[in-house]
């Protein structure tokens, strides 16, 4: 099992361009996380999804959109990035149901907004 | 609002001493208490947690101890090694309401463990 993998690790975009990032993964798990992490704030919740075709906003949803087409794979969009979204971006997923609400993260895409 | 208060915001520690992190939290709805542990350039990963039904959860240097009426927990690494150097993270869930089990996460402490 790949667990939980992010496409692109690295990207460096202009201000005003858009881009989309991909998070898959293998574990059939049911929720899955948008994350953004940046120095001495930890991690901030962007959008979530409980299931294939729903999505729900977070803590920082402004400026970014989701979508949950397919149960193993959430996508991040920006669509005019700001320098302001310059940060390291995880994905996480999770089991539907457990006592314990272990989340499973990706390792990261770091983007740079010029 | 922050949901987790967590400090230090950064700790050195002498190798085979104790490093001690700290969170507090207000929503007595919280039912689920975890710690991450991220090594540079990685996501992080669950290292342990514990239900406010036990007051302590060890497993191996590691350990949580919780306080259900201070609403505090905290994170203990004993006999701390180099290779404990990096971010911790405490979080916090409600498992049995409306936010279906986010994680509210506190702002992390950065460990560097000194050989």
């Amino acid at each position: 099992n790949a667990g939980v993998t992010q496409t692109p690790k690295f990207r460096v975009l202009k201000t005003g361009q858009s881009m989309t990032l991909l998070c898959a993964q293998d574990m059939n798990h049911e929720y899955m996380y948008w994350y953004r992490q940046d120095p001495g704030m930890g991690l901030r919740l962007i959008h979530y999804s409980v299931g294939e075709g729903t999505t729900a906003k977070g803590e920082v949803p402004d400026g970014y959109n989701v979508s949950r087409l397919k149960k193993q794979n959430f996508l991040l969009g920006l669509e005019s990035a700001a320098p302001s979204q310059t940060s390291v971006y995880f994905c996480a997923s999770r089991v539907l149901a457990g006592v314990y609400n272990e989340q499973f993260f990706g390792p990261g895409t770091r983007l740079t907004v010029l | 609002q922050q949901q987790v208060k967590q400090s230090p915001q950064s700790l050195i520690v002498q190798k085979g001493g104790i490093s001690i992190i700290n969170c507090a939290y207000e929503n007595t709805a919280f039912d689920y208490f975890p710690w991450y542990q991220q090594f540079p350039g990685k996501g992080p990963a669950l290292l342990i947690a514990i239900r406010p039904d036990v007051s302590e959860k060890k497993e191996g240097r590691f350990t949580i101890s919780f306080n259900k009426s201070a609403k505090q927990f905290s994170l203990h690494i004993m006999d701390s090694q180099p290779g404990d150097s990096a971010t911790y993270f405490c979080a916090a869930s409600d498992n049995r309401g409306s936010t279906l089990g986010r994680l509210y996460f506190g702002r992390g402490t950065q460990l560097t463990v000194w050989p």
